[in-house]
C-alpha cells in the first residue's frame, strides 16, 4: 500500500521560502513508473495543482507558479521535495503531495493516493 | 489557460441519483477523473479515464465524457456520500486542471 507524507514548517513569513517534503513508502521513486506532484487548497477553496517531478528530474509547473517553484527529488531518502519563494499571505493552504499516474500515449492522467497534507500559512 | 466548470452544489436523497457535471471546451477529447473529498481529508480518487473506478470503490460510482462534458453519476446515494467532488483534466499548456468543486448534500 503506497502511503505519501508531507513534512515542514506550518509557519512561514512573507518573503521566506518554504521548503516541503514529500516521504513515500510503498513505492520507489527510482522505479521510474509514476510523477510526483504537489498540490495545494487555500482553506474553503478549491484544489490548485503546483507542478510534478520524474526520476530523470524532468519537472512540469503551473504557468501562474513556476516562476517562484522549484521541485526536486532524493531516490536515497524515497522522498522529493518543494521550494516556493517569496511567500505571500495569497500561499496560505493546505499543501499535499499525491503519485501521478502519466500515461501519454492514452493521454490520461491523475493523481492517487494524496498524503494528508500540510496546512502552512503565511504570516508576519 | 484551459478551464473546466461545475455547479457549487447538487442536493440529492438518500437512495437516489446524484450527478455532477463538468464542462470545458472539447471536453470529451481529453479524460477526465474525479476526486471526492470529506471535511478535512485529503481528496480520494474516485474515477479515472472518464469511466474506471478503482480498486476499493462502491459501484454505484461512474462516469462519462462527451463533447463539452464529463458526468459523475451517484446512484444510490448513501449519507456517507456526502462530501466535495472535483473533476480534473489535463492540458498540455497548463498541467492539471481541477474544477470548483461541487458540495453534495444528501438530505
Amino acid at each position: 500500500q503506497v502511503q505519501l507524507q508531507e513534512s515542514g514548517p506550518g509557519l512561514m513569513k512573507p518573503s521566506q521560502t518554504l521548503s516541503l517534503t514529500c516521504t513515500v513508502s510503498g513505492d520507489s521513486l527510482s522505479s521510474g513508473n509514476n510523477y510526483w506532484s504537489w498540490i495545494r487548497q487555500p482553506a474553503g477553496k478549491g484544489l490548485e495543482w503546483i507542478g510534478r517531478i520524474y526520476v530523470s528530474g524532468s519537472t512540469n509547473s503551473n504557468p501562474s507558479l513556476q516562476s517562484r517553484v522549484t521541485i526536486s527529488m532524493d531516490t536515497s531518502k524515497n522522498q522529493f521535495s518543494l521550494n516556493l519563494s517569496s511567500m505571500t499571505a495569497a500561499d496560505t493552504a493546505v499543501y499535499f503531495c499525491a503519485r501521478d499516474h502519466v500515461n501519454n500515449a492514452l493521454g490520461s492522467f491523475h493523481l492517487d493516493p494524496w498524503g494528508p497534507g500540510i496546512l502552512v500559512t503565511v504570516s508576519s | 489557460s484551459y478551464e473546466v466548470t461545475q455547479p457549487p452544489s447538487v442536493s440529492v436523497s438518500p437512495g437516489q441519483t446524484a450527478s455532477i457535471t463538468c464542462s470545458g471546451h472539447r471536453l470529451g477529447d481529453k479524460y477526465v477523473c474525479w476526486y471526492q473529498q470529506k471535511p478535512g481529508q485529503s481528496p480520494v480518487l474516485v474515477i479515472y479515464q472518464d469511466t474506471k473506478r478503482p480498486s476499493g470503490i462502491p459501484e454505484r460510482f461512474s462516469g462519462s465524457n462527451s463533447d463539452h462534458i464529463a458526468t459523475l453519476t451517484i446512484s444510490g446515494t448513501q449519507a456517507m456520500d456526502e462530501a466535495d467532488y472535483y473533476c480534473q483534466a489535463w492540458d498540455s499548456s497548463t498541467g492539471y486542471v481541477f474544477g470548483s468543486g461541487t458540495r453534495v448534500t444528501v438530505l
